[in-house]
Parts: structure tokens; C-alpha cells; sequence
């Protein structure tokens, strides 16, 4: 069964506007992930944040994690017609196993 | 440096086939993993890996379904038969260790349709 679920399902936005997805996942974690997957292509990591830190950069990435919401959102800043793309969000227990995937967000650029 | 590599990229079957799906992880990676995605179901991890072990295959959907890894450099996904109901994208990743918070990484997935 799915661990996290994104919201939107779907997002189209103008290029130069800001993206934001949420994750929101169900049981305890000690970190979540975020991977970006390109049409007809594998999952690439993006950024990982621990349970003990709220908010994490990554160039125009920035992520938060709400640990009581349970929930994390992904912000991508001035977005490019490169960054379409579907993202996932992947949590973890305590060790690698079982990381699961959520169900993504297919993000459209509109150049 | 190679990623993970993945065979074959694409491949179209009759129903009832045996299907051989083969896998290469990173060197030195400890752990490999094989997903499973489709648009019904999404993500799902079928089967995991460490030191050549398999640890859980509690996703593995049917005994149609196997998975070996004779040793740290090669493994594969193998359905026999095949059906219809079976066409998705099977991707397979490796991480350097169990540990937390280690990436996942992924190879470009083998793409199968059984028809």
C-alpha cells in the first residue's frame, strides 16, 4: 500500500511561476525523500530531509516537514519548462527498507 | 560512473512467456531493489536484496514471479508465464547500504508489454 500521497495529482503552471506539492504520509519516519521522474525514465533523487529538521535547501528546492501533520511539501522556485516532470515522495522507517513511494505529482511547465 | 543498468529496455511478449528481466547495480552498492510501477498501483517495491540475500519479497505479487542475485554484480526478475495483466515498467535501484537515509538509485526500467 502506499505510504505517502501527493496533492495535486496534477499541476500545470506558467514558466517563471512557483510549484508547490505536498506529500502526506501515515506512519512515523525518520526521513522523507523527494525523487523527480522524467517521462520514460527512472527516479533521480532530489532531496532528503530527517525528521528532526522543518525545512531544507536545495538550489530553487526548498522542502518543509511537518512532523505532526504528518506532511511535506516541495517547493520548486521560478520554475523552468525542464522541470516538468512527475515528482514522488518517499518515506522511510529506520533503515532503507521499505521505502515506499507515494503516488506523484505530474508537473507541467507551460514555456 | 555507470549507473544502474537495466535489460532490456523494452520488451513486448506473448502471454504465457517467460520473461527475463536483468539488472547490473552500481559497484559497490550492498543493497538492490526491484519496483514495479504502473498507473493502477503506482510505485511498488516487489522484492529487496542485501548482500545478495533476498531480505523480503513480500510484494511479490504471484509465484509467477521470482528473483535471484547470484552474486553482488548481477540479478534478475523473471515471470513465467506472462500475462497481460503483468505489462509495466519494472525498474530496478541500488543503495550503497541499509542505512538511513541512503539514496536510492534508480535505473532507467525495463518497459514490458504482454500481450
Amino acid at each position: 500500500s502506499q505510504q505517502g500521497e501527493e496533492d495535486p495529482q496534477a499541476l500545470s503552471i506558467q514558466e517563471g511561476e512557483n510549484a508547490t506539492m505536498n506529500c502526506s504520509y501515515k506512519t512515523s519516519i525518520n526521513n522523507l525523500q523527494w525523487y523527480r521522474q522524467n517521462s520514460g525514465r527512472g527516479l533521480v533523487h532530489l532531496i532528503l530531509i530527517r525528521s528532526n529538521e522543518r525545512e531544507k535547501h536545495s538550489g530553487r528546492l526548498r522542502v518543509t516537514l511537518d512532523t505532526s501533520k504528518k506532511s511535506s511539501s516541495l517547493l520548486i522556485t521560478a520554475s523552468r519548462a525542464a522541470d516538468t516532470a512527475s515528482y514522488f515522495c518517499a518515506t522511510g522507517g529506520f533503515g532503507n527498507e521499505k521505502l515506499t513511494f507515494g503516488t506523484g505529482t505530474r508537473l507541467t511547465i507551460i514555456p | 560512473d555507470a549507473g544502474v543498468i537495466q535489460s532490456p529496455r523494452h520488451e513486448v511478449t506473448e502471454m504465457g512467456q517467460e520473461v527475463t528481466l536483468r539488472c547490473k547495480p552500481i559497484s559497490g552498492h550492498n543493497s538492490l531493489f526491484w519496483y514495479r510501477q504502473t498507473m493502477m498501483r503506482g510505485l511498488e517495491l516487489l522484492i529487496y536484496f542485501n548482500n545478495n540475500v533476498p531480505i523480503d519479497d513480500s510484494g511479490m505479487p504471484e509465484d509467477r514471479f521470482s528473483a535471484k542475485m547470484p552474486n553482488a554484480s548481477f540479478s534478475t526478475l523473471k515471470i513465467q508465464p506472462s500475462e497481460p495483466r503483468d505489462s509495466a515498467v519494472y525498474f530496478c535501484a541500488s543503495v550503497p547500504s541499509l542505512s538511513s537515509g541512503n539514496t536510492i538509485y534508480f535505473g532507467e526500467g525495463s518497459w514490458l508489454t504482454v500481450v
